[in-house]
């Protein structure tokens, strides 16, 4: 299995405090990127990492933030969370660094976040 | 907008059975996943294709580019196979993008 843990597994807080999610990879990928989960939507891609410092937006990238500041971690940050930002958070990596195979995605085991 | 649709969405089998899952999808692509996700589990890779056909065990992965269309077959089917199915496609050129999901297929196996 891929080294990638998630922190915290489960969360609850309330509306409007800030809430930051890690993602911390072993494997020296140099990409990493952020899902979420949600029933009738699957999964949908909120913002991706291409290197350190190098970020950009996915589809439902509204309401969040993130940082990447060394290899090995991803952080998404809520900065005031929503009753609609409930959800299971996946990150994933993939090494991208040659040929086709490179880019299969190795996942995490999930955050669950929960607004109220 | 690249949509991926998965049919059918929920699927109740007899162990034992030959199982088909369905992706088709609407533009061009680099590469498809299967993925495999067990309740309250966390998500793992079937398979990575762009042509052709793989084999893992009691598995098998086709896709037909021309279509647009990819299959995810079961043999001989059993209680352990129980799980979403989770169709995920790379746009052709996007290397570093992430992946576009379908939105699964439920798949129960009674023994």
């Amino acid at each position: 299995d891929a080294g990638i843990t998630q922190s915290p597994r489960h969360k609850v807080t309330e509306t409007g405090t800030p809430v930051t999610l890690r993602c911390h990879q072993t494997e020296n990928h140099r990409y990493m990127y952020w899902y979420r989960q949600d029933p009738g939507h699957g999964l949908r891609l909120i913002h991706y990492s291409y290197g350190v410092k190098d970020t950009d937006k996915g589809e439902v990238s509204d309401g969040y933030s993130v940082s990447r500041s060394k290899t090995e971690d991803f952080l998404l940050t809520l900065e005031s969370a929503t009753s609609s930002q409930t959800s299971v958070y996946f990150c994933a990596i993939s090494s991208g660094n040659r040929g086709l195979s490179s880019w299969e995605q190795y996942f995490g085991p999930g955050t669950r976040l929960t607004v109220t | 907008k690249n949509e991926v649709e998965q049919s059918p969405q929920n699927l109740t089998a007899q162990e034992g059975e030959f199982i088909t899952i369905n992706c088709s999808y609407s533009v061009g692509i680099s590469a498809l996943h299967w993925l495999q996700q067990h309740p309250g589990g966390g998500i793992v890779s079937l398979f990575m294709l762009s042509s052709g056909k793989k084999k893992h065990g009691r598995l098998i992965a086709t896709i037909n580019i021309q279509e647009k269309h990819s299959s995810l077959h079961i043999t001989a089917s059993h209680p352990r196979d129980s799980a979403v199915y989770i169709c995920a496609v790379r746009y052709s050129g996007g290397g570093a993008d992430g992946l576009t999901f379908g939105k699964g297929t439920h798949l129960i196996i009674q023994p």
